[in-house]
């Protein structure tokens, strides 16, 4: 069964534009959760979704966003990217919502702001 | 809210000795724990969680963790370090009444001395 999935791998990208990160989760898993990796704040939740709805929110400003299409699939957007937004981008999948259910961990989208 | 303190940054041992690293929690309700591996350039894996079961955690690779709720502590041992252990490793704290709103430790750098 493969992995969970995301691309792009790497992105450079200017501050003052937007960026669309993309997750494929492991085949039958429902639900998918985004977490940014820094050196200064570490690992923190972004937002969770399941079916199609978003569960649970971190504490991160309204220009981080996503969504769930209808096969899983999420994408997570960030607008007027800003240089602390550099970060690595962790998506997440597991069979259904709730603590019980493990996540399978992608191997991140490095973004870097300039 | 829950939080958790990973109590050390960097740990090194030498291959063959026993492996101990530190986290204590804080919770406000009955939390669910778990302890994550990442190898460089590598996505999280999962190595082993407490849900309220049993307070002795096994998990892959060989380590196990305890639960100690008095001690508000979840440390991560393993009896022999191999070399492939030399990872980043996160301790996590979820309240079960918040889905997938996981907390994560700042991490802590195991290094393996031949």
């Amino acid at each position: 069964k493969a992995g969970v999935t995301q691309t792009p791998r790497y992105l450079i990208k200017t501050r003052g534009q937007q960026v669309t990160l993309s997750c494929s989760p492991i085949s039958g898993h429902r639900s998918v959760s985004w977490y940014q990796q820094t050196p200064g704040q570490g690992l923190q939740f972004l937002f969770e979704y399941f079916s199609e709805t978003q569960r649970n929110k971190g504490n991160f400003p309204g220009r981080f966003s996503g969504r769930q299409f209808s096969n899983s699939r999420s994408e997570m957007n960030v607008s007027t990217l800003e240089l602390g937004d550099s970060a690595l981008y962790l998506c997440a999948s597991s069979l259904a919502s709730g603590v019980s259910y493990e996540q399978y961990f992608g191997p991140g989208t490095r973004l870097t702001v300039t | 809210a829950q939080s958790v303190t990973q109590l050390d940054s960097h740990v090194s041992v030498s291959e063959g000795t026993p492996v101990l690293l530190r986290c204590n929690y804080s919770s406000s309700y009955s939390p669910s724990l778990f302890w994550y591996v990442q190898h460089p350039n590598k996505g999280l894996q999962l190595l082993l969680k407490y849900t309220s079961a049993a307070t002795l955690v096994k998990g892959i690779n060989g380590f196990e963790a305890e639960f100690k709720k008095s001690e508000t502590s979840f440390h991560l041992t393993k009896p022999s370090a191999h070399m492939s252990d030399a990872a980043e490793y996160f301790c996590v704290v979820s309240d079960t009444n918040n889905n997938n709103d996981m907390r994560f430790g700042a991490g802590t750098r195991l290094t393996v001395k031949p």
